[in-house]
């Protein structure tokens, strides 16, 4: 299995909702990612889990909260989000540093 | 900082044509160096990679090579197809600096029948 897999490919919610994306990959990799990628933009790093551990997290506001609850499954709960917030939501997964593999991203779209 | 430089396009170019984007980083020390494609609607996929000086990358008809002499990393391709329509993001990943990648701007290339 080599696939990221990321649930759900589409996201609409207010701006009081709560709502949690999902990403799940079965490759072995201790290192995962989420990245937020606006239109016509490179991916913006947010969050670096490595060994289930929260190890970088780029100064991304708190209505953001990652957790990994094993070493295969990251989520990305989200609550209070700006419409500014919509974007398309990446994750990624990578072993020992070595290159990234990508989900094919949630949606996002904040109203 | 560590940062990297593309041609942001976009390119238009007709079937079959040669095609070259640009990639120049700046970086201490060693750095491996990635070509990643993003088709519309979808998440960013491994085109090709190097991890060393004159290594080259190479899959689907595209190569890279990584040249420290001019801190460069150019894609190309000798024929390219309507499917390789895409945004091309060149990026690399610091030897010393953990799992952090650092993306260019990407170039979007649109190829017409």
């Amino acid at each position: 299995d080599t696939e990221v897999t990321q649930t759900p490919k589409h996201l609409v919610m207010g701006m009081t909702n709560k709502k949690s994306l999902k990403c799940e990959q079965h490759m072995g990799h201790r290192a995962m990612y989420w990245y937020k990628q606006k239109a016509k933009k490179p991916p913006e790093l947010m969050f670096v889990y490595s060994y289930e551990k929260l190890s970088i997290n780029e100064s991304v506001p708190s209505r953001f909260s990652p957790e990994c609850p094993n070493s295969s499954l990251l989520n990305l709960h989200l609550h209070a989000l700006q419409p500014e917030d919509s974007a398309l939501y990446l994750c990624a997964s990578s072993h020992e540093g070595n290159e990234q593999f990508f989900g094919p991203g949630t949606r996002l779209t904040v109203l | 900082g560590d940062s990297v430089t593309q041609m942001e396009g976009p390119v238009t170019l007709s079937e079959e044509a040669f095609l070259t984007i640009n990639c120049t980083y700046t970086a201490t020390g060693y750095p491996s160096l990635f070509w990643y494609v993003q088709y519309p609607g979808e998440g960013l996929q491994l085109l090709l990679k190097a991890t060393k000086a004159d290594d080259k990358g190479s899959n689907k008809g595209f190569e890279a090579t990584y040249r420290k002499e001019t801190t460069s990393f150019h894609l190309e391709k000798g024929s390219v197809q309507v499917s390789d329509s895409a945004v091309y993001f060149c990026a690399l990943r610091k030897e010393d600096y953990g799992q952090n990648f650092v993306f260019g701007p990407g170039t979007r290339l649109s190829v017409l029948p």
